[in-house]
């Protein structure tokens, strides 16, 4: 069936420095989304990429939708005490389709 | 604030117990899901709901079973469950058909069975 993992599972970074975070699919996607999970929260979405090879940024955070759609990346500048959190790619295999997968997670701290 | 809101935020049954989940969106959303989380693991999709009909069933035992009065609510049936089953569950909801686009997350329910 279809996997999707993450790398890394665990980030620790100084305040301050940058974050990646890399999903990678066994198969091609229609589409990937991104979502952040705080400690004790529930998921909440970040963006969705849709094209090959897009790139879209929010504030501090670029994502990226690899050429042959089967991985993707987060990355965060200067990271912050507020990016601590569990951050998940979900990803579709058909347009259309309600089946998301979520990636296994990387979990960041930030410490201060 | 998350606008699809979920009760109860927890419960505790035994194994012989008969409870529900319920789940409530007023965005207008026409695809609903549960999904099941344990710790530090991602969310798994359990079933999907689009236009009041279940959609996608992850092959979920039996002792789960999921309704959809109408488009607002959706029910998660528990009856008979394993101690395996403690988790939280989590309700979304979507736009239904071509792109469904972003998913709204409930807060969940935290289930506990002794």
């Amino acid at each position: 069936g279809q996997q999707v993992m993450q790398i890394p599972q665990y980030q620790h970074v100084q305040e301050g420095e940058d974050f990646t975070t890399y999903c990678n699919s066994s198969t091609t996607l229609s589409n990937i989304q991104w979502y952040k999970q705080r400690p004790g929260g529930h998921p909440v979405f970040l963006i969705q990429l849709v094209k090959s090879g897009e790139v879209k940024k929010q504030k501090r955070l670029t994502f990226q939708f690899g050429e042959a759609k089967k991985n993707s990346s987060l990355h965060i500048t200067a990271t912050q005490t507020t990016d601590v959190g569990t951050y998940f790619c979900a990803g579709s295999r058909t347009s259309g389709t309600y089946k998301y997968i979520f990636g296994t997670g990387t979990r960041l701290k930030v410490l201060a | 604030d998350t606008e699809v809101t979920q009760t109860p935020k927890h419960l505790v049954m035994g194994m012989t117990n008969k409870k529900s989940l319920k789940c409530e969106q007023h965005m207008g959303h026409r695809a609903m899901y549960w999904y099941k989380q344990k710790a530090k693991k991602p969310p798994e999709l359990m079933f999907v709901y689009s236009y009041e009909k279940l959609s996608i069933n992850e092959s979920v035992p039996s002792r789960f079973s999921p309704e959809c009065p109408n488009s607002s609510l959706l029910n998660l049936h528990l009856h008979a469950l394993q101690p395996e089953d403690s988790a939280l569950y989590l309700c979304a909801s979507s736009q239904a058909g071509g792109f469904t686009g972003e998913l709204f997350f409930g807060e969940g329910s935290r289930l506990t069975v002794l």
